[in-house]
């Protein structure tokens, strides 16, 4: 069965603090992995996508990295702000049908 | 704004009762989707439509349930004799699918909170 599993499931850090979240996968066969950031309440929205050929993808204070081999993406969060807080989704793509697999999120909260 | 509109944002209902959603999606995307999500879980696949036509639909997507896109423009979602564990947010999503296969992200709508008391 496709499955994208994260972790933690929460976390709470201070702001300015730096964190990484967790994704493994089992969905086969791969097309492309993406983490969208959902803030409550509001519909996910999208920080990176990254293919199999990509390891490491930034966007802003957002790296994304992706080990295909043991199926396995992390999202780094430098210099966190306050507005950071939010759940974060792992989202893997299948080759051939393009179906979004999802993982739960990790819910992240920054405290001042 | 993604350019995905959902229409109501929040629906209170009884019991029993009949819903309807509806989900304009970006303009040019052919590809259309539904997702269900639960507090503090991820988004779980509905269904899927390419064009008008419904490609996939999850076992979760029971009789009680139907979706519709037929110009392939919006869609709507209806949900039949509600019940309380249909309670939750109802998120449609919309990519553009290319002729080589090639996908684009998939860019969500702000989700319709449905509560069913």
């Amino acid at each position: 069965k496709n499955q994208v599993e994260q972790s933690p499931q929460s976390l709470i850090i201070l702001e300015g603090k730096n964190c990484t979240l967790q994704c493994n996968y089992t969905v086969s066969p791969f097309s492309n992995l993406r983490w969208y950031k959902q803030d409550t309440g509001r519909g996910p929205v999208s920080l990176t996508i990254m293919t199999f050929s990509e390891n490491t993808k930034s966007n802003g204070r957002y790296t994304a990295t992706l080990d295909a081999d043991t199926k396995q993406s992390s999202l780094h969060i430098t210099a966190s702000q306050l507005s950071d807080s939010a759940s974060y989704i792992c989202v893997v793509i299948s080759f051939g049908n393009e179906k979004l697999t999802f993982g739960t999120g990790t819910r992240l909260t920054i405290i001042p | 704004d993604t350019g995905v509109s959902q229409d109501p944002r929040h629906k209170i209902t009884k019991r029993g009762q009949n819903v309807t959603f509806r989900c304009d999606p970006i303009s040019e995307h052919n590809r259309l989707y539904w997702y269900r999500q639960t507090l503090g879980q991820g988004p779980e696949f509905l269904t899927y439509f390419q064009n008008e036509a419904q490609l996939e639909k999850s076992r979760l997507l029971s009789d009680r349930f139907s979706a519709e896109r037929p110009k392939g423009s919006f869609s709507t979602l209806e949900i039949q004799r509600t019940e309380q564990g249909d309670s939750a947010m109802y998120l449609c999503a919309s990519s553009l699918w290319g002729s080589r296969g090639e996908n684009t992200e998939a860019f969500f709508g702000q989700g319709t909170r449905l509560t069913v008391v």
